[in-house]
């Protein structure tokens, strides 16, 4: 297993338009979070899976975001309408159901919407 | 109230220098802490974490950190820094035993 993947690595999207970001936890974890990231700023929280249910939405998740873990494997992120304020990286991160141990973050989807 | 709080947004030190990130958590988070270190266009990493026994915990590179439960804090510290240790470090707290939570995040750079 080599970790936590997502993809693309870099997107840049015209303002109206709309993206999808995937990811691919590590196998064993049944837990898979999103978060974004902003210059100059920690992650902040979007929404987590436990297998193929979505758990918690951060009020930040705004009715044009939709994230999807079908089969409790990997998990896509979606933004519609994208708008030049969605700019930031995107990042996925997994862990087993107690967290404790921590959590796996993959390398990040930088989005840039023009 | 910020429920992860770095007090400094940017620290340079000298190489060989030693150095302290500083944390303080709110008690609105979790006593399990961690640090994660991101290094330039990559994910974070865990660097350490505390979550019970011995107030000290310790990484394979060098860093400790020390929770101190009676000024809510959990500051980073290494004796000697190293240019490969530039990067941005960032304090972590479970919130509601659900989800982690970050700090601001600061920035090391290393001077030679």
């Amino acid at each position: 297993d080599t970790g936590v993947s997502q993809d693309p690595r870099h997107k840049i999207t015209k303002r109206g338009q709309n993206v999808t970001f995937r990811c691919d936890p590590i196998s064993e974890h049944n837990r898979l979070y999103w978060y974004r990231q902003t210059l100059g700023q920690g992650p902040e929280f979007l929404t987590y899976f436990q297998n193929e249910a979505q758990l918690e939405k951060s009020r930040l998740l705004s009715d044009r975001f939709s994230a999807e873990r079908p089969k409790g494997s990997f998990s896509t992120l979606e933004i519609q309408r994208t708008e030049q304020g969605d700019s930031a990286m995107y990042l996925c991160a997994s862990s087993f159901q107690t967290g404790e141990g921590g959590y796996t973050f993959g390398s990040g989807t930088r989005l840039t919407v023009v | 109230a910020q429920s992860v709080t770095q007090l400094d947004s940017q620290v340079p030190v000298f190489e060989e220098a030693p150095v302290e990130l500083r944390c303080n958590y709110s008690s609105s988070v979790s006593v399990y802490l961690f640090w994660y270190v991101q290094y330039p266009n990559q994910g974070l990493q865990l660097l350490l974490k505390y979550l019970s026994g011995s107030t000290l915990v310790e990484s394979i590179n060098g860093f400790e950190a020390e929770f101190n439960k009676s000024q809510t804090s959990f500051h980073l510290r290494k004796p000697s820094v190293h240019i490969s240790d530039t990067a941005e470090y960032f304090c972590a707290a479970f919130q509601g035993a659900q989800k982690l939570v970050f700090g601001q995040g600061t920035r090391l750079t290393i001077n030679p």
